[in-house]
């Protein structure tokens, strides 16, 4: 069955914690993305990648950080330097080509304990 | 400033009415836009892509159109369901030489009553 997993679904962060958010995908797609939902707002690009060993920074990449070692994942840190990371998390991935879509996982709601 | 707005922000009709949302785009240039639907806690899904030689298309219950002069879309959902209840993302992708990016509207919330 093909398709992005995200985990965990909820996730608690302690003051000064980094946290590292899972996404993986079976979709052999190339581009993946990281993208941050608030209530009342479109979604917010926090870093893409279109190739292994490659990504680059989005909108809001301040305070995170990301790697692609492997092109099925890509795992977002929430580093001690985002102050305001409650949020929605969705992981993305596309094919790269033309007229291509996004595909989402099923997001990770961060919150700050 | 590219920018996608929608409207109307929240919507609550009776089952089995249809209904209409609204998106309007400033990007530039334009590549193709996208209508998702996202239920309460999930990632959005993709219903239909619209591109600039496109006026009209359907999937099912779902009608999209998209005026490339006004820079304007809707979605008409016909006959709706209670399980139509959900977030509506419009999506716009813009596309250069080399890279391209996707920006998104705030979404139209529907709730859809028995």
């Amino acid at each position: 069955d093909g398709g992005i997993t995200q985990s965990p679904k909820y996730l608690f962060r302690k003051e000064g914690q980094n946290v590292t958010l899972s996404c993986e995908q079976n979709l052999n797609h190339d581009a993946m993305y990281w993208y941050r939902q608030d209530p009342g707002q479109g979604l917010r690009l926090i870093y893409y990648s279109q190739i292994v060993n490659d990504f680059q920074k989005g909108d809001i990449a301040e305070g995170y950080s990301v790697s692609r070692e492997k092109k099925e994942s890509f795992p977002l840190t929430v580093t001690s330097a985002q102050k305001n990371p409650t949020a929605f998390y969705l992981c993305a991935s596309s094919p790269g080509l033309v007229n291509e879509k996004l595909f989402f996982g099923s997001g990770t709601q961060l919150s700050v304990l | 400033k590219n920018q996608v707005e929608q409207s109307p922000q929240s919507l609550i009709i009776l089952e089995g009415k249809n209904c209409t949302l609204q998106c309007n785009y400033t990007v530039s240039p334009f590549s193709n836009l996208r209508w998702y639907k996202q239920d309460t806690g999930r990632g959005p899904v993709s219903l239909t892509i619209m591109t600039f030689s496109e006026n009209t298309k359907s999937n099912g219950r779902y009608t999209a159109t998209l005026d490339a002069d006004t820079k304007q879309s809707s979605l008409h959902i016909t006959a709706s369901q209670l399980s139509d209840s959900a977030s509506y993302i419009c999506v716009v992708r813009i596309s250069t030489t080399g890279t391209y990016k996707y920006i998104f509207g705030t979404g139209t919330r529907l709730k859809v009553l028995a």
